[in-house]
Parts: C-alpha cells; sequence; structure tokens
C-alpha cells in the first residue's frame, strides 16, 4: 500500500539548535514531492517541491532533500517564527490517475 | 505565489441543514480544484477532485450524495455539505494548481464547520 510517514510527530527545540525533519514514502511512480508549512487554524503554505533524488532546494532556514525513498526538511538554526506543522506530501500516478497524499506531519515548536 | 480565497472562514450551523463553502482563486485561472478535510491534529484527506464544466471526481467513502461540488467557472468551485451531522464537523481545505506550475498546488485558508 502507498504510504507517507513523517517523524518525529513533534519535535521541541531550543531557539538556534539545527535539526532534521523526515518523510518516508513507499509509492511508485513518484511525480514530485511537496513540503507544506501549516499554522493553526490555516491552509497549508507551499515551500518546496523536489522532482528527483538529488535534488535540493533553499529557503531561509530551510533546506529540502530528497533520496528515492526519503525526504528530509533540514532547519538551520531556527528562529520561534518558524514554529508550526511540516506536512510533506507526495504526488503520484495510481491507476492513471494523479493522486497527492499527504503526510501526518511534524509538530515544530521552538523555544526562545 | 498565486492565491486561493475561501468563504465562509468560519460557519456553526444546526444539525440537518446544508452548508455551501466556496474557494476561489484569485489571480489564475484554474480548471481544476481539490477538497481536503482535516479533523484536529491530522493530516489532510482528499476528498473529491473538483473539474471545471464537469463532474467532480470522489475519493472512497466520500458520499457524493452528501458532499456536492460545483466548478462552474475558472475561478470559483463550491463544495456543500447536506444534510449536516455532527460527524461533519472539520477544517475543510480547497486547493488549486496554476497553469505555470501544475505540480504546485496552493492552498486556500480553510473553513471551519462545526455542526450542533
Amino acid at each position: 500500500e502507498d504510504q507517507v510517514t513523517q517523524s518525529p510527530e513533534a519535535l521541541r527545540l531550543q531557539e538556534g539548535e539545527s535539526s532534521s525533519l523526515n518523510c518516508s514514502y513507499t509509492v511508485s511512480g513518484l511525480r514530485g514531492l511537496f513540503w507544506y508549512r501549516q499554522d493553526p487554524g490555516k491552509g497549508p503554505e507551499f515551500l518546496f517541491t523536489l522532482y528527483s533524488a538529488g535534488e535540493e532546494k533553499e529557503k531561509e532556514r530551510l533546506k529540502a532533500t530528497l533520496t528515492k525513498k526519503e525526504s528530509f526538511l533540514h532547519i538551520t538554526a531556527p528562529k520561534p517564527e518558524d514554529s508550526a506543522t511540516y506536512l510533506c506530501a507526495v504526488q503520484y500516478v495510481n491507476f492513471g490517475n494523479e493522486k497527492l497524499t499527504f503526510g501526518t506531519g511534524t509538530r515544530l515548536t521552538i523555544i526562545p | 505565489g498565486a492565491v486561493v480565497s475561501q468563504h465562509p472562514s468560519w460557519v456553526i450551523c444546526k444539525s440537518g441543514t446544508s452548508v455551501k463553502i466556496e474557494c476561489r482563486s484569485l489571480d489564475f485561472q484554474a480548471t481544476t480544484m481539490f477538497w481536503y478535510r482535516q479533523f484536529p491534529k491530522q493530516s489532510l484527506m482528499l476528498m473529491a477532485t473538483s473539474n471545471e464544466g464537469s463532474k467532480a471526481t470522489y475519493e472512497q467513502g466520500v458520499e457524493k450524495d452528501k458532499f456536492l461540488i460545483n466548478h462552474a467557472s475558472l475561478t470559483l468551485s463550491t463544495l456543500t455539505v447536506t444534510s449536516a451531522h455532527p460527524e461533519d464537523s472539520s477544517f475543510y481545505i480547497c486547493s488549486a494548481p496554476t497553469w505555470s506550475s501544475y505540480n504546485e498546488q496552493f492552498f486556500g485558508p480553510g473553513t471551519r464547520l462545526t455542526v450542533l
């Protein structure tokens, strides 16, 4: 069964303490892997799209990487405003249909 | 980035009534829009794909007669929750891909539905 799994479920870091969030997937026919940030009570905000293994993208304190089985979202020297839930989603083809499946997210809390 | 809006942002209704939620793409046209449902501390679950000018396609387990979708124009899709019950209370979010980058979906701010 196609799956997207994120870990850890929750992560608390001190301000400035770097870490990584993981998104592992077991789908075939990958078209793209997406990272989103979601604040409470709001819709997801697009961060990155990765299409092929070895690809990397950066935005401010965030860097996303992709392998054939997983993606990492590295956060460097985080600030309290980086606190949010980070979602990954995998777009793939299933029986001829494009599908986008989300992981359950990682709730990131940055402590001042 | 592209902007997608939703209205209302929150709604409270009595059990048995119907509620309509609008999703608009403000600065681009979207022939396809997606409707998701998100329960507390859970991820987004795709409910249906809304197609402009044709019928929506629903995910397995989603009742098409309960969740009516209309995509009447290239910038507007509506989701109507008919005969709502407390178990329909959830956070409903729409998204739309842009022409310039089909794979990148932009999400609306969501609608919080509470059925009493």
